[in-house]
């Protein structure tokens, strides 16, 4: 069945230091891919989406490209802050589908 | 003011007991959703609906019922709470068009 499998955190790392968290997917069909960023107390936000192969998703720095030659979708940003700590999830929803696959959330530490 | 509310925030019971958590949207939304998280394990479906008449069942309905009062209304009721329904529990809504999801804040729930 479809799936989403992410790194493992939690992630530490200093200001101003490059950030990817790995997420790869398997999927029958076209899958939509998602990140959402979860800060503490508060729900998921929607960080950013790609639709179709090739497609990169961009917000506040965070990008991921739908690498579909190997059913990837990392993201990465090139300078966080501390301000970016939260528990981010990769996502994808099934091809023609409401259903939304979650994977276990990757928490990022940023230190000042 | 958010545009999806969750009630109670936080809430502990104890096994046995009947409790339902509330669910608000301001999105104009038909569909809306039910999720659990646990840790290591990202969000499960409980139940979606998408609209006021059709209610289904998710990946972990057992031990869970809703009830969709309103378009903007989805109640979440645990008719004889046990410990292992201790979880974070979020509910999403999103439009038939784009499928994108909005998270609530979530609610807390503790089983003794």
């Amino acid at each position: 069945g479809d799936s989403v499998t992410q790194m493992e955190g939690p992630v530490t790392l200093s200001e101003e230091a490059f950030l990817t968290i790995n997420c790869t997917y398997t999927a029958t069909g076209y899958p939509s891919l998602f990140w959402y960023v979860q800060y503490p107390g508060e729900g998921l936000q929607l960080l950013l989406k790609a639709t179709k192969a090739d497609d990169k998703g961009s917000n506040k720095g965070f990008e991921a490209t739908y690498r579909k030659e190997t059913t990837s979708f990392h993201l990465e940003k090139g300078s966080v802050q501390v301000s970016d700590s939260a528990v981010y999830f990769c996502a994808l929803r099934v091809a023609g589908t409401y259903k939304y696959i979650f994977g276990t959330g990757t928490r990022l530490k940023v230190l000042a | 003011d958010a545009d999806v509310t969750q009630t109670p925030r936080n809430r502990i019971t104890k096994t046995g007991k009947r409790i339902m958590l509330e669910c608000s949207q301001t999105k104009g939304h038909d569909r809306m959703y039910w999720y659990r998280q646990d840790p290591g394990l990202g969000l499960r479906l409980i139940y979606y609906s998408f609209d006021v008449k059709d209610i289904n069942k998710g990946e972990i309905s057992d031990g869970y019922s809703v009830s969709r009062q309103a378009q903007a209304k989805f109640s979440l009721s645990l008719e004889s709470a046990i410990p292992n329904q201790t979880a974070l529990y979020f509910c999403a809504t999103s439009d038939a068009a784009s499928y994108e999801q909005y998270f609530g804040p979530g609610t807390r729930l503790t089983v003794t």
